[in-house]
């Protein structure tokens, strides 16, 4: 089964702290892994997408990192800012064009 | 084209009363796809179309909905008879075979839906 799981399921650090969330997924046939923030009662923001031929990818404060072999994703968040408090959620496209996503991690960013 | 749209934002309907989405995907995109997204867990998916064609529903797509794309453009998904356990956030997003390898799904902003 094609499965994408999530940890932690909330984190909550201080202002200027750097972050890692992680993301885990089975099955290493995947086309690529997007990470997306979602403000409350608000819709997907596409942060980055990860290749599955590549092994990471940055926007500026964010970075990405893919390990197919293991199965495994993080999302690196430099110097967090109270801005950044939202729910993080990774997804993967599998062959089949199968777009699973995980639970999701709950951030907080406290001034 | 700014992207996927949807409407309406926010709907609160009554038990057993039949509601009605719309979803305006990027033009260029021939595949459009439902998800559901209830309070703290991540989107399910629940059905998708290439042009007009549905291909493929997931278990979660209860006979109570049902979805359409009637000319391979905009899609409706319309819910019979709510229930409260339909209270949910109703994403749609579009791409086409060769966009999601590259570049992804692009989601709209939502429905939001509440039965009371």
């Amino acid at each position: 089964k094609q499965e994408v799981t999530q940890i932690p399921a909330a984190l909550s650090v201080p202002e200027g702290e750097n972050l890692v969330l992680n993301c885990s997924f089975t099955d290493s046939a995947i086309y690529n892994l997007q990470w997306f923030r979602q403000d409350p009662g608000k819709g997907l923001t596409s942060l980055l997408l990860i290749q599955s031929s590549q092994r990471e990818q940055t926007s500026g404060r964010l970075n990405a990192s893919l390990d197919k072999s293991s199965g495994r994703s993080t999302l690196y968040i430099a110097a967090s800012q109270p801005g950044d408090s939202a729910t993080y959620l990774c997804a993967a496209l599998y062959y089949g064009q199968n777009f699973v996503f995980g639970p999701g991690t709950r951030l907080s960013v406290l001034p | 084209d700014t992207g996927v749209s949807q409407d309406p934002r926010h709907k609160i309907t009554k038990r057993g009363q039949n509601v009605t989405f719309r979803c305006d995907p990027i033009s260029e995109h021939n595949r459009l796809y439902w998800y559901r997204q209830t309070l703290g867990q991540g989107p399910e998916f629940l059905t998708y179309f290439q042009n007009e064609a549905q291909l493929e529903k997931s278990r979660l797509l209860s006979d109570r909905f049902s979805a359409e794309r009637p000319k391979g453009s905009f899609s409706t998904l319309e819910i019979q008879r709510t229930e409260q356990g339909d209270s949910a956030m109703y994403l749609c997003a579009s791409s086409s075979a060769d966009w999601a390898v590259n570049y992804g799904y692009t989601f709209g902003s939502g429905t939001r839906l509440t039965v009371v």
